[in-house]
């Protein structure tokens, strides 16, 4: 079946840039997702990128997609530490009726 | 405000005791559809909602119930509680028939069950 994998934690100091990289198994999904949870608070939409693009830029994010190794990269330029929260790769699953989430990379930002 | 609502927010509740939680947008969404997300387990769904009167099972369903009467609403009910349905809930909204880039999550509605 579907399956999107992440790594776990990231730990970064204010000012580098973060890269959160994710895996994914289906490549019939038209789009792919990060969504960002703060502690305590709901699941945010960052961005998306839509499968024919390679790459994607909004302000301080950048999104990479390599279809050939189903790779995907968010990018976080000049972190700071309100970034710091739990970031979730996303895709669709085959029917298009769910999203597979991955299980959620911890991002911690340092001053 | 285009949003999607959740009541109730917390929720600390004993074994067996039937519950509703009730999702509901204001968006005229065709699809919603319920998540749970666990630690280490990322969400997963547990039912879904094309549109009115059609429901079907996500990935998690055991233990749940859905109905869709209306358009704006999605209640997800546990009819005989476990502490393993100890989670955090998500309801979601989507535009489309399915999934689309414009899916709205709800607040999040934290149960637990002793």
């Amino acid at each position: 079946g579907e399956d999107v994998e992440q790594s776990l934690f990231l730990s970064v100091r204010e000012g580098d840039s973060s890269v959160i990289n994710c895996t994914y198994t289906d490549s019939s999904s038209t789009y792919l997702y990060w969504y960002k949870q703060e502690p305590g608070a709901g699941l945010q939409l960052l961005t998306y990128i839509f499968s024919n693009m390679d790459m994607k830029q909004d302000q301080r994010l950048t999104v990479l997609l390599n279809k050939k190794d189903k790779h995907l990269s968010l990018r976080i330029a000049d972190t700071q530490t309100g970034d710091s929260a739990i970031y979730f790769c996303a895709e669709t699953n085959q029917a298009g009726t769910a999203l597979i989430f991955g299980k959620g990379t911890t991002l911690s930002v340092s001053s | 405000e285009a949003q999607v609502t959740q009541n109730p927010r917390y929720l600390i509740t004993v074994t067996g005791k039937k519950l509703t939680v009730t999702c509901s947008q204001n968006m005229n969404h065709e699809y919603m559809s319920w998540y749970r997300q666990d630690p280490g387990l990322g969400l997963r769904q547990i039912y879904y909602s094309m549109n009115v009167e059609v429901t079907d099972k996500g990935d998690v369903p055991e233990g749940y119930k859905v109905s869709r009467k209306e358009k704006r609403n999605f209640p997800l009910i546990l009819e005989s509680p476990s502490p393993n349905q100890t989670s955090l809930y998500f309801c979601a909204s989507s535009p489309t028939s399915g999934i689309s880039y414009e899916q709205y999550f709800g607040p999040g509605t934290r149960l637990t069950v002793t």
